[in-house]
């Protein structure tokens, strides 16, 4: 059963950081993944989609990497605002194309002025 | 488009109570996503439709929750009767079925409380 997990659970830091959030899946066979951003009472905006053949997607200040032999992912931001605060959650869906997606619980940031 | 639409935002019902929540795709998506998010649990897949046949629905926790789709404008989640466990935001999604379409749209999401 795939399992994903992101660490840490919330970070806090200050305006103008670059900072990295981490997401971990136990079960490699996977056939994209993907970064939401869920602002507080409100539902999931899809940042970036990164399928399995690829190493990396960036829009903007974000940049999401992927090695899925080590199932791993990573989402960097750069120059953070304040704007940035939200909680951050990795999806990845089944090889084949499922429609399942798992999702990690996310990390909760937060980006002091 | 005014994106996924779902009603209501809040609900507060007692236990044994009926309770339907409702959604409106994106005009256009052949997908629909039912999700449930919980602090202990995060977020669920409970069923999805494909031109509104349910496709999975083995996320559904128990007989007691059920989903239609009637047409591509509009599907229910239904709960009855209702326990204080079911407590949770729920959250609608859709996206389209072309190839290489893979991003999914979510609503606002409902919070129910039962009590």
């Amino acid at each position: 059963k795939q399992e994903v997990t992101q660490i840490p659970a919330a970070l806090s830091v200050p305006e103008g950081e670059n900072l990295v959030l981490n997401c971990s899946f136990t079960d490699s066979a996977i056939y994209n993944l993907q970064w939401f951003r869920q602002d507080p009472g409100k539902g999931l905006t899809s940042l970036l989609l990164i399928q399995s053949s690829q190493r990396e997607q960036t829009s903007g200040r974000l940049n999401a990497s992927l090695d899925k032999s080590s199932g791993r992912s990573t989402l960097y931001i750069a120059a953070s605002q304040p704007g940035d605060s939200a909680t951050y959650l990795c999806a990845v869906s089944g090889e084949g194309g499922s429609e399942k997606l798992v999702f990690g619980k996310g990390t909760k940031l937060t980006v002091n002025p | 488009d005014a994106g996924v639409i779902q009603s209501p935002r809040h609900e507060v019902t007692e236990m044994g109570q009926e309770v339907t929540l409702r959604c409106k795709p994106i005009s256009g998506h052949d997908y629909l996503f039912w999700y449930r998010q919980t602090m202990m649990r995060g977020l669920e897949l409970l069923i999805y439709f494909n031109n509104n046949v349910p496709i999975d629905d083995s996320g559904m926790p128990e007989d007691r929750f059920s989903a239609k789709m009637p047409n591509a404008s509009f599907s229910t989640l239904k709960i009855q009767p209702s326990e204080p466990r079911d407590s949770a935001v729920y959250f609608c999604a859709s996206r389209r079925g072309l190839a290489g379409e893979w991003t999914q749209y979510f609503g606002p999401g409902t919070r129910l409380l039962v009590l």
